[in-house]
């Protein structure tokens, strides 16, 4: 079945600083990938997504490239700001419902 | 801008209490899910429907019930609440004619049973 493999948490960086949280995944098919994201007290929004191999997705800042040969999605941002801080969940699109990753909870500090 | 509703948005109960959590969408979306929520994150999938009159399990048992009467309105029903249905309860919903699955999720209900 699909599966997806996200870094723990929680990570703690600097404003300013570069940020990666890595995710893979296991899926038949050609599933479109998710990055999602909670802010204290909210439900999910999507952040972005990519619907086929070598598709950027892209928000806000951050970027995440949907990478087939390393079954791979990992979100990076160049420059965290405070506002960052939330948990981030990555995710895999399947046939009858989406799969999620335990979420990363960022937090950073000025 | 994703239109998902849910009250209330916290409760606190007591136990053996009946109570149901709301969720509406105004998007048209057939699918529409139930997630909980633990505190340290992760998301489980409960209940999920495909449209009116249709209802399925999730991936993690629950002793919540749903129904599905109308498109727009998906509420989860405890009959009789207890301290371990304590959690954050989340809906979403989906459009499954679009290219992409994406999930549109409401604010979600935080529940604690006393």
């Amino acid at each position: 079945g699909n599966s997806v493999t996200q870094m723990e948490g929680p990570v703690t960086l600097s404003e300013e600083a570069f940020l990666t949280i890595n995710c893979t995944y296991t899926a038949t098919g050609y599933p479109s990938l998710f990055w999602y994201v909670q802010y204290p007290g909210e439900g999910l929004q999507l952040l972005l997504k990519a619907t086929k191999a070598d598709d950027k997705g892209s928000n806000k800042g951050f970027e995440a490239t949907y990478r087939k040969e390393t079954t791979s999605f990992h979100l990076e941002k160049g420059s965290v700001q405070v506002s960052d801080s939330a948990v981030y969940f990555c995710a895999l699109g399947g046939y009858q419902k989406v799969t999620f990753g335990i979420g990363t909870k960022l937090q950073v500090i000025p | 801008e994703a239109d998902i509703y849910q009250t209330p948005r916290y409760l606190v109960i007591g136990t053996g209490k009946k109570i149901t959590l709301e969720c509406s969408q105004t998007m048209g979306h057939d699918k529409m899910y139930w997630y909980q929520q633990d505190p340290g994150m992760e998301l489980h999938l409960i209940h999920y429907s495909y449209g009116v009159n249709s209802t399925e399990k999730g991936d993690l048992s629950s002793e919540s019930t749903v129904s599905r009467i109308r498109t727009e309105h998906f509420p989860l029903t405890l009959e009789s609440a207890r301290p371990s249905h304590t959690s954050q309860y989340l809906c979403a919903s989906s459009d499954p004619t679009a290219r992409t699955d994406t999930q549109y999720f409401g604010p979600g209900t935080r529940l604690t049973v006393l």
